[in-house]
């Protein structure tokens, strides 16, 4: 089953303008991150965020956690028609050692109109 | 290499044949993981690799689909039998052990098509 749902599916917005995206999830986690995909093939990672920590900033990108509300928000500010992608959250369970898979979300589309 | 190398990028294979699919991973990444990832779906755990342990095959979907990987090193995910539902992007993975907190570094995928 799924453990990351991002929201919206998919967001559509104009150059320059702040994308912000969510992520839900079900069970305690160790780490979130958020993965970018372009084309759907390989994804990159865009920044980790561990269960104690709040807000994480990284050049364009903000995200932030509540572990109260298991949620996650990704904000990309000054969009540009490069950040047209999927961005997908996941949920890493464990600290290390043990079965480390993460858990991926299905994704929202982003489309940045020029 | 710099990166997670997998080949081939795109198969096409008639159903019922077997494929293989190989994934070089981060030289010192002693993790490695595959997922699938069918067409506007998110990523599906199949396998997770972690130095010599046992690997944790809880995500493969039938007795159709195998991994095996050499020590630290080469992983190879065969698919006997293929099936059309078996169409897909397969993605490799890895990383360092534990957190570290560099999460995952991907390779660009093999596109899997029977016909």
């Amino acid at each position: 089953s799924q453990q990351g749902e991002e929201d919206p599916q998919a967001l559509s917005i104009q150059e320059g303008e702040n994308a912000t995206m969510n992520c839900s999830y079900k069970t305690s986690i160790n780490n979130l991150q958020w993965y970018r995909q372009n084309s759907g093939r390989g994804l990159v990672h865009l920044i980790l965020i561990r269960s104690n920590e709040r807000e994480k900033h990284s050049g364009r990108l903000r995200v932030t956690l509540d572990t109260s509300k298991k949620s996650s928000s990704l904000l990309i500010t000054a969009s540009r028609a490069a950040d047209t992608a999927s961005y997908f959250c996941a949920t890493g369970l464990y600290s290390g050692g043990g079965a480390d898979g993460l858990t991926f979300g299905k994704g929202t589309h982003l489309i940045i109109q020029p | 290499g710099a990166g997670v190398s997998q080949s081939p990028s795109n198969k096409v294979t008639e159903k019922g044949k077997d494929v293989e699919l190989r994934c070089d991973p981060i030289s010192g990444h002693t993790a490695l993981y595959w997922y699938r990832q069918r067409l506007g779906q998110g990523l599906e755990f199949l396998i997770y690799f972690q130095g010599n342990s046992a690997p944790d095959k809880s995500g493969l979907p039938s007795d159709r689909f195998s991994a095996e990987r050499t020590g630290e090193s080469v992983s190879t995910l065969t698919i006997q039998r293929t099936q059309q539902e078996d169409s897909a992007v397969y993605l490799c993975a890895s990383s360092f052990p534990g957190d570290r907190g560099y999460g995952y570094t991907f390779g660009s995928g093999t596109r899997l098509t029977v016909v």
